[in-house]
């Protein structure tokens, strides 16, 4: 079975610092997906990483992908308030017939 | 705007009375996906359609079932909601298999 495992788990950080949420997967896949969510809200598409080094920017987010490390990092730059959710990793198997297996999920709380 | 919709955001139940979530899009994808989120956790996978084709998960609990009665529409129905039911409910697309997942807004399941 397919195991996703974020850390950390809680992250707590003052605005204006810059921190990395890392993914990382036991077995072979080359997508990775990355999601926000906001207490009591869906999930926010983010970033769909599909081949060994794709990287994806977007405002203060970068996310990239190393298939072979079984590895995806979130990048935070400069950390505003508005960046406090819930950030999820998903990994897409396709021998499992399309099914999405999520992180642990890291709550990022941005202090002023 | 394409998008997934889901009715009612929030829903009240007692215990053992039945329940039906829904569930729409016009997104036209083929697949679709229902999803229990509970309290601080990761999103879990209760079953999806390819088009008219149902798959099951394997620990989604026979009171939890499932209509998709065209493209557009899919149903979650819960027979006999238990306590322990009460969660997110998320929907979901895709345009295949494979592919990126859109979310829904959710539906906020409470059972008393």
């Amino acid at each position: 079975e397919l195991k996703v495992e974020q850390n950390p788990l809680f992250l707590s950080m003052q605005e204006g610092k810059n921190y990395t949420i890392y993914c990382n997967y036991s077995t072979t896949s080359d997508r990775l997906y990355w999601y926000r969510q906001d207490p009591g809200k869906s999930l926010e598409s983010l970033f769909v990483l599909l081949s060994n080094g794709a990287v994806k920017q977007e405002g203060r987010l970068m996310a990239s992908l190393d298939t072979k490390a079984r590895l995806s990092t979130l990048h935070i730059t400069a950390a505003v308030h508005d960046l406090s959710a819930t950030y999820f990793c998903a990994v897409d198997l396709i021998t499992t017939g399309n099914q999405f297996y999520f992180g642990t999920g890291t709550s990022l709380t941005v202090i002023p | 705007d394409a998008m997934v919709i889901q009715n009612p955001r929030y829903q009240v139940t007692q215990f053992g009375k039945p329940v039906t979530l829904s569930c729409s899009q016009t997104l036209n994808h083929n697949v679709m996906y229902w999803y229990q989120q509970k309290s601080s956790q990761a999103p879990k996978l209760l079953f999806h359609y390819y088009d008219k084709d149902f798959n099951n998960e394997a620990d989604t609990p026979d009171n939890f079932q499932s209509r998709r009665p065209n493209t557009s529409f899919c149903f979650l129905d819960i027979r006999s909601p238990g306590l322990g039911d009460t969660a997110m409910y998320l929907c979901a697309t895709s345009r295949d298999f494979y592919n990126e997942q859109f979310f829904g807004p959710g539906t906020r399941l409470t059972v008393l």
